[in-house]
């Protein structure tokens, strides 16, 4: 079936250097991306999403990367702190579905 | 702007009793999601709902797990009789138009 995955499990970056989480998904109809941020025991917080009309979008301090050729994106963040040290998903939904499916998870850990 | 509610924010049951679940929505949103979430695991959709319609709810094992809606507003989840398999952490999330926003989940721990 269609899956939505993330090529690292667990990420270490050291304090003001940028970090870059991947993803990669399967299901070629998905138009609509979301990364999402999840700190321990609190749910799943916003961070960007793009439409597939798009390759990039920039937010403050991050950005996203959509690759629909091979079907890739990712979410780069600019001088990472210690308070990015959390689980970030990538998540995909297609047209009127509106059923959002979310990869595994990786978690970032931001060293001092 | 206040986010999506939930209460409570932790329930430990014993197997084979019930439990519910409560989320209000942020205002305004129409659409209101319940989602599973198992220890490392991304959210799996449990239903959906538009207004106060169930508009997806396949993934519901609906031989125990109920919700309503009733006024297209607060909804509800129900689990009766909750399984061992059942500890998870459920989320609510609800959306006007793209994004999703989410609460900040119940923990369920049964045992």
């Amino acid at each position: 079936g269609e899956s939505v995955g993330l090529h690292l499990p667990t990420l270490s970056v050291q304090e003001g250097d940028n970090s870059i989480i991947n993803c990669a998904y399967s299901n070629s109809a998905s138009d609509y991306f979301i990364w999402y941020k999840q700190e321990s025991g609190k749910g799943p917080q916003f961070i960007i999403d793009i439409r597939s009309n798009m390759d990039k979008r920039q937010g403050q301090r991050v950005t996203v990367l959509l690759n629909k050729t091979v079907k890739h994106l990712s979410l780069q963040i600019a001088a990472t702190q210690p308070g990015d040290s959390a689980v970030y998903f990538c998540a995909e939904t297609s047209g009127s579905a509106r059923q959002l499916t979310f990869g595994s998870g990786t978690q970032l850990t931001v060293l001092p | 702007e206040a986010g999506v509610v939930q209460s409570p924010r932790y329930k430990i049951i014993e197997k084979k009793q019930p439990v519910a679940f409560w989320c209000n929505p942020i205002s305004g949103h129409n659409t209101l999601y319940w989602y599973r979430q198992n220890l490392g695991q991304g959210p799996e959709l449990l239903i959906r709902y538009e207004n106060e319609e169930a508009v997806d709810d396949s993934q519901l094992p609906k031989d125990r797990f109920s919700a309503e809606r009733l006024k297209g507003v607060d909804s509800t989840l129900k689990i009766q009789p909750a399984e061992l398999g059942d500890s998870a952490v459920y989320l609510c999330a609800s959306s006007e138009a793209g994004a999703k926003y989410f609460g900040p989940g119940t923990r369920l721990l049964v045992l």
